[in-house]
């Protein structure tokens, strides 16, 4: 079993609609990462997130510490949104990164 | 402030050569770290550097190496390359550690093919 699962793996949606992704993790961590992946290559960091909930924009991301699970959601969602969407976490006492596999989001305008 | 800075940004080698790849940090940051990413296995960490020593090392064969130098730039060597080293060559660097949480930015990447 992977260290951190993302779902859905592909999700296309209308443009407006709300979006969810979800990532899930088994380890103790010191934050999870959310990254933007668009095609070509270069990853944006979206949200760094230690505990609670962060907003920018019509991004939002949320993390459940006892859970093990973090949600990033997009409100009216739009064409440009459309990329791969990557969650990472950073382990205690280990500052690497390990990395979901992407959720490739696609909007149809 | 610029942004990190890989070089080059694609390249094209052949089985059993030897590839150096660069990586500019944001200036001030004194920590890079390096990823693979292909296809099949996704994003994997490498290695990280900070203050030209190895802090973390990934699960990955001893033909894949790095350093970083007193100005915080870094070079990762793969010797002796496989077909499947082909991949996505990403390194990201980091404000100053003391913090457990420090933020990642990443580089363009460099594209690296083995034929």
């Amino acid at each position: 079993k992977n260290e951190v699962e993302q779902s859905p793996q592909n999700l296309t949606a209308q443009e407006g609609e709300f979006i969810t992704i979800n990532c899930s993790y088994s380890v103790g961590i010191s934050a999870l990462h959310w990254l933007q992946q668009h095609p070509g290559g270069g990853i944006v960091s979206l949200f760094m997130l230690s505990s609670g909930k962060k907003k920018h924009g019509r991004l939002i991301a949320t993390i459940n510490i006892q859970e093990k699970h973090s949600s990033l959601h997009i409100t009216a969602s739009h064409p440009r949104d459309s990329a791969v969407y990557i969650c990472a976490v950073r382990s205690w006492g280990n500052e690497k990164l390990t990395f979901g596999t992407g959720t490739r989001l696609t909007i149809i305008p | 402030k610029a942004g990190v800075t890989q070089t080059p940004r694609y390249l094209i080698k052949t089985r059993g050569q030897q590839v150096t790849l660069s990586c500019s940090p944001i200036s001030g940051h004194r920590s890079v770290s390096w990823y693979q990413q292909t296809p099949g296995q996704g994003l994997q960490f490498l290695f990280e550097y900070f203050s030209e020593t190895q802090r973390n090392k990934g699960n990955f064969p001893g033909r894949f190496s790095g350093r970083q130098f007193s100005n915080s730039r870094s070079e990762m060597n793969v010797s002796t390359l496989e077909l499947g080293d082909s991949a996505l060559y990403l390194c990201a660097s980091s404000s100053p550690p003391g913090q457990t949480t420090y933020e990642q930015y990443f580089g363009p990447g460099t594209r690296l093919t083995v034929t």
